[in-house]
């Protein structure tokens, strides 16, 4: 089945500096991809879709200039966390669409741990 | 405001019964529902899915039911094992939001007991 990878699975960074998380799809091409954080015991909270070869669409509440997303290739995005906080530990996962249709499965990556202190 | 609700956090059952998780959504436009699984510190992994046109999706020990009148669809694991304990999330996407993303509930943790 269709694999997606993140890298890395764990991070932990200093306050302040930044720290970027890769997620691939392994065996598709994904013109989009999602990215998702989690916090304990919560839900996954959707923080933006990543568009090939467009600018990023951030959920509300989520800043733009803060989390980074590139998505330059139809196999790559990344998610750069930048001047990191404490406040931004979490869970983040992303996650791509196997097709262009709302009936394509969407996969996820094993998703990546960010602890900032 | 939680489009997409799981109104029980837990839920325990024996080995070799039924486990039925169960999920309610208010946005009438979701017409694609999904169920993942997720162990602590992974990524979630898809189980099943059901499109609004079916009302019953059957796979292997899963099966999805859906009922647009009520906006309720569940997921039923016959016959429950151990293996199967983990948090399962109810997701939905629909011609709203572009089919752009999933909206998740808040999951269920299932605990199968030998």
């Amino acid at each position: 089945g269709a694999v997606v990878s993140q890298h890395p699975s764990w991070v932990i960074c200093k306050s302040g500096t930044s720290v970027k998380i890769e997620c691939r799809s392994l065996d598709f091409q994904a013109t989009t991809m999602f990215w998702y954080r989690q916090f304990p015991k919560q839900s996954l909270m959707l923080m933006a879709t990543s568009n090939e070869g467009s600018k990023a669409t951030y959920e509300q509440g989520v800043e733009k200039d803060k989390f980074l997303i590139n998505h330059a290739s139809l196999t790559l995005s990344t998610l750069t966390v930048t001047s990191a906080h404490p406040e931004d530990s979490s869970f983040y996962i992303c996650s791509a669409r196997s097709g262009k249709y709302s009936g394509n499965t969407i996969y996820f990556g094993e998703g990546s741990w960010l602890t900032v202190v | 405001d939680q489009q997409v609700k799981q109104n029980s956090p837990s839920l325990s059952v024996q080995e070799g019964r039924i486990s039925i998780l169960n999920c309610d959504y208010t946005n009438s436009m979701f017409d694609y529902f999904l169920w993942y699984k997720k162990y602590p510190a992974e990524g979630p992994t898809f189980l099943i899915s059901i499109s609004s046109i079916k009302d019953k999706n059957e796979d292997g020990r899963f099966t999805v039911f859906l009922n647009k009148s009520a906006k309720h669809l569940s997921l039923h694991i016959v016959p429950s094992q151990p293996g199967d304990s983990a948090v399962y999330f109810c997701a939905a996407s629909g011609a709203d939001t572009g089919r752009r993303a999933l909206t998740f509930g808040s999951g269920t943790r299932l605990q199968v007991q030998p």
